[in-house]
């Protein structure tokens, strides 16, 4: 069982169209984080979200944070090229390990 | 920028071998994991290393596996005696506080292919 399913697991978009990945669980957390992940390099991180139904952005990039906080969701507007790239989820967990989703890979053709 | 270095880049040994991977984490960072990501799979977390000693790890963290921080600036993983499926990135991670809003910066890996 995984505890972060993320939806979906591929995307592949034309440049310019706006898209939404999501990342759910049964469980609540404290606070899940968003990274991603070009191939062959680390994540890096994006954006930590703590408050239920909080909301963050980062310039095109949308994040929120369920008012349960048991699930997340990022929304991509006007999606570039260079937003290529592996979105993965994660919380962290008492000694600050990261606990993974299993991502959404994002191609967006120009 | 302050980054996570990791050496080498690929590393390619016979199984049965003992490999050592190297990291160089963020300098005032305390903190530090191994990650690996199986080709096509999710990152994976191994352990994590805090004052000298392990403060987790996984059920991946056999006791083929194992970790140091030989000088105070290296830190590094062993597999004692590779598999096969032991091939996969390995990423070293570092952080300044092990809370849970703390951000964890990471290596560009180690791509490890056991033959």
């Amino acid at each position: 069982t995984q505890l972060l399913e993320q939806s979906p697991q591929f995307l592949s978009i034309q440049e310019g169209e706006n898209l939404t990945v999501y990342c759910n669980s049964s469980s609540v957390f404290s606070s899940l984080q968003w990274y991603r992940q070009e191939p062959g390099e680390g994540p890096v991180l994006l954006v930590t979200v703590v408050t239920g139904g909080e909301v963050k952005k980062l310039k095109r990039l949308t994040f929120q944070f369920g008012d349960a906080r048991k699930d997340s969701s990022l929304h991509i507007t006007a999606a570039q090229p260079g937003d290529t790239g592996l979105y993965l989820c994660a919380f962290r967990g008492s000694q600050g390990n990261l606990i993974f989703g299993k991502g959404t890979k994002l191609s967006v053709k120009p | 920028e302050p980054e996570v270095t990791q050496t080498p880049s690929h590393q390619v040994t016979q199984m049965g071998q003992e490999v050592i991977l190297r990291c160089v984490p963020i300098s005032n960072h305390l903190y530090f994991y191994w990650y690996r990501q199986i080709l096509g799979q999710k990152v994976e977390f191994l352990v994590s290393f805090y004052n000298n000693e392990i403060s987790e790890k996984s059920e991946i963290f056999d006791d083929q596996f194992s970790v140091e921080r030989p000088d105070g600036s290296n830190f590094t993983l062993k597999i004692r005696s590779t598999k096969l499926e032991d091939s996969a990135m390995y990423f070293c991670a570092s952080s300044e506080l092990g809370t849970r809003d703390t951000e964890a910066f990471f290596g560009q890996g180690t791509r490890l292919t056991v033959v």
